[in-house]
């Protein structure tokens, strides 16, 4: 299948700091690219939605000031953390769509911890 | 309003035992859905997935049903073996290709 990748995997930082989430399509392109949050034990909430060369579309109820996303090329979207808050620790994953398919792949995923 | 919903949060299945996982949405606009399998601190694995226009899919082990009349998946697993043990979701694709995703479900399987 298709590989998503995401890095760092795993990243600690001090509250009020930014943080940079990369997400990669290793072996395909994908114009859209989708940024998604995992509580505890709850299911995977879409945040945003990452298009190619112009601005992502943010779900009701997140700031797009605090988490800018940009999607410079077809294999490249990132999600920065602006001004990070203990609340914002959480699980972040990426996923693409190969262009032309029907699914979506998913990154490994980062965990990022606010202290 | 959630509309993609997994009402069993946990299933527990005996190893060699069909599993059979249960999804209900209420948007009739939906057209693609998914089954997805995640491992803890794990990204979404994609299984299988379904057209609206199709109510069976089948590759090997993992087989979906779509009921569209009443708005229900399901996704089978025969025979289980241990390894399927992780969270099951479903989820459902509209407009913009965004997916919706249910509650998830946690499979054990047991030797």
């Amino acid at each position: 299948g298709a590989v998503v990748s995401q890095h760092p995997s795993r990243v600690i930082c001090k509250s009020g700091t930014s943080v940079k989430i990369e997400c990669r399509s290793l072996d395909f392109q994908a114009t859209t690219m989708f940024w998604y949050r995992q509580f505890p034990k709850q299911s995977l909430m879409l945040m945003a939605t990452s298009n190619e060369g112009s601005k992502a579309t943010y779900e009701q109820g997140v700031e797009k000031d605090k988490f800018l996303i940009n999607h410079a090329s077809l294999t490249l979207s990132t999600l920065t953390v602006t001004s990070a808050h203990p609340e914002d620790s959480s699980f972040y994953i990426c996923s693409a769509r190969p262009l032309g398919a029907n699914e979506q792949f998913f990154g490994p995923g980062t965990r990022l911890t606010v202290l | 309003d959630q509309q993609v919903k997994q009402n069993s949060p946990s299933l527990s299945v005996q190893e060699g035992r069909i599993s059979i996982l249960n999804c209900d949405y209420t948007n009739s606009m939906f057209d693609y859905f998914l089954w997805y399998k995640k491992y803890p601190a794990e990204g979404p694995t994609f299984l299988i997935s379904i057209s609206s226009i199709k109510d069976k899919n089948e590759d090997g082990r993992f087989t979906v049903f779509l009921n569209k009349s009443a708005k229900h998946l399901s996704l089978h697993i025969v025979p289980s073996q241990p390894g399927d043990s992780a969270v099951y979701f479903c989820a459902a694709r509209r407009a913009g290709n965004m997916l919706t995703f249910g509650g998830g479900t946690r499979l054990m399987v047991k030797p």
